[in-house]
């Protein structure tokens, strides 16, 4: 079955700068990527997601890469901000699996002013 | 829109109780619904998909006896905690998918069990 692995699992940048965590998967099949924001106590976020016959999504200060080759895929946030700081998950899920998600290990990520 | 509501928000229960969970897609219609469980500082495990009219399909290691999953509408999905031990205290998220995006999961705000 598919594996999702996620690096790094703790990230400490300070305020105004980039984050970038990145995440690989094992099933070359999978072709939804969905990113999520957790805060503590709360539901996932969905925050972007990209499919496979796409390469890069950008949504404001967040985009997502994807590298189907090499199965990895990114997300970045730019110009960070106290208020992302949170728990980012990567998934991975593919229709003939049922659109199962697997989740990364997940990161925290702290943006210090 | 794709909003998702769980009920209830958090529950202490006895030991040797059940506890149902009730996941609700308040603004479309889901025809698969999931449950996921989280313990502390870690990802989120799935434990089963449950469709809208049939059996749910749970995941290996999941005890279906012990997890059981109804999906009786297209917007209702519940999960009952049999017999809860305390073991089985954990954070339970339900998510659903929209039909016009089938990938695409929605997570409800999760429901903190506590079982004493």
């Amino acid at each position: 079955g598919e594996n999702v692995e996620q690096h790094p699992s703790t990230l400490s940048v300070q305020e105004g700068d980039s984050a970038v965590i990145k995440c690989t998967y094992s099933d070359s099949a999978s072709n939804y990527f969905p990113w999520y924001k957790q805060e503590l106590g709360k539901r996932p976020q969905l925050i972007i997601d990209i499919r496979s016959n796409v390469g890069e999504k950008k949504d404001q200060r967040i985009a997502v890469t994807l590298n189907k080759t090499a199965k990895h895929f990114s997300l970045h946030i730019t110009e960070t901000q106290p208020e992302d700081s949170a728990v980012y998950f990567c998934a991975a899920s593919k229709r003939e699996y049922g659109n199962k998600l697997v989740f990364g290990a997940g990161t925290i990520l702290r943006v210090k002013s | 829109g794709a909003v998702v509501s769980q009920h209830p928000s958090r529950v202490i229960c006895k030991s040797g109780t059940s506890v149902k969970i009730e996941c609700r897609s308040l603004d479309f219609q889901a025809t698969t619904m999931f449950w996921y469980r989280q313990f502390p500082k870690k990802s989120l495990m799935l434990m089963a998909t449950s469709n809208e009219g049939s059996k749910a399909t749970y995941e290996q290691g999941v005890e279906k006896d012990k997890f059981l999953i109804n999906h009786a509408s297209l917007t209702l999905s519940t999960l009952t905690v049999t017999s809860a031990h305390p073991e089985d205290s954990s954070f339970y998220i339900c998510s659903a998918q929209p039909g016009l995006a089938p990938e695409t999961q929605y997570f409800g705000p999760g429901t903190r069990l506590l079982v004493l």
